[in-house]
This record gives structure tokens, sequence and C-alpha cells, in this order.
């Protein structure tokens, strides 16, 4: 149990386009899901966090314009990186939390998109 | 703010002990966590822990003192698969509410 999936795993793409990343979680409801962004040899920054229902929440320094993020449903959350830039390319991982159950405290990462921009 | 310290990279021998510890500073405290990441991959869960104690799990232990701030990840009977970063995480809910915050992360390597 516990799962979640992350689509694509690696995209690349041309400087300008948007990129669309969709987190789903597979066996359970995800009340909250996270967005984070690693560059290599680097910790996990977290970007947003993103409610069902409602508006993401950024974190300082992240703009919300260019990285639009949709939580449309209990078990899929989409980031989209709008007019992309070569310095966009990182490798990008949601995380998602149980909203209930004995699964509370926990966060379950997809296993990542890698983000190239050409 | 938060301030999470770990250390930059560590190395040990397959079948040693090793510990690796993590500080931190936040205001508010609900828990901290251990992940293991493989390069490439994404964090998979290794250990909670949320009372002053040591939690164990197979070759993996965790232990935390709040009053010190300090928390390590204890690997025994070290595994070439061990390589790998180590992050710790605080969760701090009255600060960051369902967030993580997340330390530099510890790269370990395990040699033959």
């Amino acid at each position: 149990g516990a799962v979640v999936s992350q689509h694509p795993s690696w995209v690349i793409c041309k400087s300008g386009t948007s990129v669309k990343i969709e987190c789903r979680s597979l066996d359970f409801q995800a009340t909250t899901m996270f967005w984070y962004r690693q560059f290599p040899k680097q910790s996990l920054m977290l970007m947003a966090t993103s409610n069902e229902g409602s508006k993401a929440t950024y974190e300082q320094g992240v703009e919300k314009d260019k990285f639009l993020i949709n939580h449309a449903s209990l078990t899929l959350s989409t980031l989209t990186v709008t007019s992309a830039h070569p310095e966009d390319s990182s490798f990008y991982i949601c995380s998602a939390r149980d909203g209930g159950g004995k699964r509370y405290n926990e966060q379950f990462f997809g296993p990542g998109t890698r983000l190239t921009v050409l | 703010g938060q301030n999470i310290d770990q250390p930059t990279e560590m190395t040990a021998t397959e079948g040693a002990i090793v510990q690796i510890n993590c500080t931190y500073q936040t205001s508010g405290f609900n828990g901290l966590f251990w992940y293991q990441q493989h390069a490439g991959e994404a964090p998979t869960f290794l250990s909670y822990n949320v009372l002053d104690g040591l939690e164990e799990k197979g070759r993996f232990s965790s232990f935390l003192s709040r009053s010190k701030g300090y928390s390590y990840l204890l690997l025994k009977e070290l595994q070439m698969k061990d390589s790998a970063s180590y992050l710790c995480a605080v969760r701090d809910e009255i600060n960051y509410g369902q967030n993580f915050v997340f330390g530099p992360g510890t790269r370990l390597s395990v040699l033959p």
C-alpha cells in the first residue's frame, strides 16, 4: 500500500515550452500533496503544498505563475512548469500524505520526474 | 526559521556499523523522519521518532533527544546497497503545517 506514482519519469523539452507532471496516489486518498525540487547532490527543497480543492501554498521564492499546481481530486495533483528555461532543469518529486488511518505522519514519495530543458 | 544540520559525506566498510547524526533547531517539533535516497530515485521512509529514545527496525535504528535537538541513524552490518544519501527531516506543525523540512542529506559510501 501507500504507492505514489509520477508521470512522466523523465522529459526533455525546448526552452519556452510548458511541461505538465502528474502525481497520483494509487491506493489512498491524499488530502495533501507536496512538490519538491532537487538539484544534483543537494537535498529536497519544498516548492509548494497542495491541498485538494484549494489553492496551493507556495514557498518563498517560488513563482506561482511559473509553477502551476492543480489538486483537483484526492488522488491527483499536477505541476505545470510554464515557459520552461534551462535553469528549470531539475529532479521534481511529489509526495502525498494519507488523509487518515494509521499512516498519518508519513509522506510517501513518488519516483520523481527528471526535467531537462534544452 | 529552522536549521537542520547533517554531515555532508561519510565512508564506511562493508559489515561495519555507521552512525549518521542530525541536529536541528526548530521552534516547534512534531516528529523527526529519516529517509534513504539512492541517486536518481525518490526518498524511501526509514524511521520516525517523536518521543525520546531508540527505535529499532532490523539493521536500522534511530535515536531522538528532543531536549538536545539531536537524532542519529544507526546502520548495522553495512551492505554495499546501503550506499545512498540519508535525509533527516523535521516536522513542525505550528510553523509549517504538514510540511517537512529536510536537512542537507548525508552521502554514505560503503566500501568493500
